[in-house]
């Protein structure tokens, strides 16, 4: 079972309202990704994080998404102003500096009606 | 840039026939290769990764090689299972994090269904 622990599982909100997800990484792991799957299950990537810095993130995520690890804290990953097309699925995953692979969790399923 | 293709969206097979499901990349450095499998409602789970010293991976009976000359890892198993149907991603990060930072590049994905 995934280590990665992510909350809400889903998340039902209206157009124009914020969104905040959150993550909660692995133990240990210093990396946090944040993808978006969308309906035909591709990837997005959004954003990540090395510890609580932020090492890229997508223009899109730069101006309506707000996303930061704080120290001690879950991660999380916030809509400012939701849109009908930024219904997906949103997975956070997790890794270690050395080893390349991530761990994910299982997602909060956005709905923005 | 680097990328990922998987050609098939969807592979439909007979329980007990092989299984391959194609993977080729391109990559500027030396690339880790990944599989994830993702059945209905869970998270991606990591199947199987690339080696560097070409040691072939295998997890629950999935194998895949990394070829450099071909710059394919294709994904294969002797025999499907009805528990082998869900959603199979090939993914790719570079050694060098200059070129695809240090994000996973996914494919787009192959639904694999396997009926009795």
């Amino acid at each position: 079972n995934s280590k990665v622990i992510q909350t809400p599982r889903y998340l039902v909100k209206g157009q124009g309202q914020k969104a905040k997800m959150r993550c909660i990484p692995e133990k240990g792991h210093p990396v946090v990704f944040w993808y978006q799957q969308n309906k035909n299950n591709e990837f997005k990537f959004l954003i990540n994080f090395q510890n609580q810095e932020v090492l890229q993130q997508i223009d899109m995520t730069e101006k309506r998404f707000s996303a930061e690890c704080p120290s001690n804290s879950p991660c999380s990953l916030e809509i400012q102003s939701s849109e009908a097309g930024d219904s997906a699925l949103y997975l956070c995953a997790s890794g270690g500096l050395s080893q390349n692979t991530l761990y994910f969790g299982a997602g909060t399923r956005l709905s923005v009606l | 840039g680097d990328s990922v293709t998987q050609t098939e969206g969807l592979v439909t097979l007979t329980e007990g026939l092989p299984v391959m499901l194609n993977c080729t990349y391109q990559s500027t450095y030396s690339p880790f290769l990944f599989w994830y499998v993702q059945h209905l409602n869970e998270a991606p789970k990591l199947l199987l990764k690339s080696f560097t010293d070409n040691k072939r991976p295998e997890h629950q009976g999935f194998h895949a090689t990394l070829h450099k000359s071909s710059s394919s890892f294709h994904l294969q198993k002797s025999s499907a299972q009805l528990s082998d149907s869900a959603l199979y991603y090939c993914a790719l990060t570079s050694l060098n994090y200059g070129s695809s930072g240090n994000k996973l590049i996914f494919g787009i994905g192959t639904l694999l269904s396997v009926k009795p």
